[in-house]
């Protein structure tokens, strides 16, 4: 199947620094990718699309200028949580939409990246 | 609005059978998805169902009735390593995917 990779996998951070999270389609190209929060023994929450070439298109109560996200390439895209406090802690996890010949539209999950902030 | 419902846990023997349900109410359908999610890692795919009927995989099998709004998955000859949480996710009209809160499923031996 497609392999959508993170990086870094796990980080800690102090209170107000920036942490990017990268994630990358390895084997197809993703026009669309899509970032997610998971708290604890909770669902996904969708954060954000990101659709490459243009603005990521944010889901309500998701501050934009608090987790910038840029699709630079139908293979990348990076979601960069700036000033993070510890409330952002949390695990981080992207998927990208891969096309599979027109008859199924799956999307394929990275492995996470589990973000603490001190 | 847009709902998926599916029990929040469940719990069978090792070797034995288990289905877990999933409704759901979405502005539009492109297909339903399970997946699969073990503690602390993300969830990795299991099937996708966008017409009527049984799609078999193995020991895991995924049935949809979209008049219904009804999915289930089930899961043969149990292991272990199968306790886990099973997510049930509706692609709407926007092709957004709606999620379910998730099925714990504990094996017992």
């Amino acid at each position: 199947g497609a392999v959508v990779s993170q990086h870094p996998s796990r980080v800690i951070c102090k209170s107000g620094t920036s942490v990017k999270i990268e994630c990358r389609s390895l084997d197809f190209q993703a026009t669309t990718m899509f970032w997610y929060r998971q708290f604890p023994k909770k669902s996904l929450m969708l954060m954000a699309t990101s659709n490459e070439g243009s603005k990521a298109t944010y889901e309500q109560g998701v501050e934009k200028d608090k987790f910038l996200i840029n699709h630079a390439s139908l293979t990348l895209s990076t979601l960069t949580v700036t000033s993070a406090h510890p409330e952002d802690s949390s695990f981080y996890i992207c998927s990208a939409r891969d096309l599979l010949g027109g008859s199924t539209d799956t999307q394929y999950f990275g492995p996470g990246t589990r973000l603490t902030v001190l | 609005g847009q709902n998926i419902d599916q029990p929040t846990e469940m719990t069978a023997t090792e070797g034995a059978i288990v289905q877990i349900n999933c409704t759901y109410q979405t502005s539009g359908f492109n297909g339903l998805f399970w997946y699969q999610q073990h503690a602390g890692e993300a969830p990795t795919f299991l099937s996708y169902n966008v017409l009527d009927g049984l799609e078999e995989k193995g020991r895991f099998s995924s049935f949809l009735s979209r008049s219904k709004g009804y999915s289930y998955l089930l899961l043969k000859e149990l292991q272990m390593k199968d306790s886990a949480s099973y997510l049930c996710a509706v692609m709407d009209s926007n092709y957004q995917l709606i999620w379910g809160a998730g099925t714990k499923l504990i094996i017992k031996p």
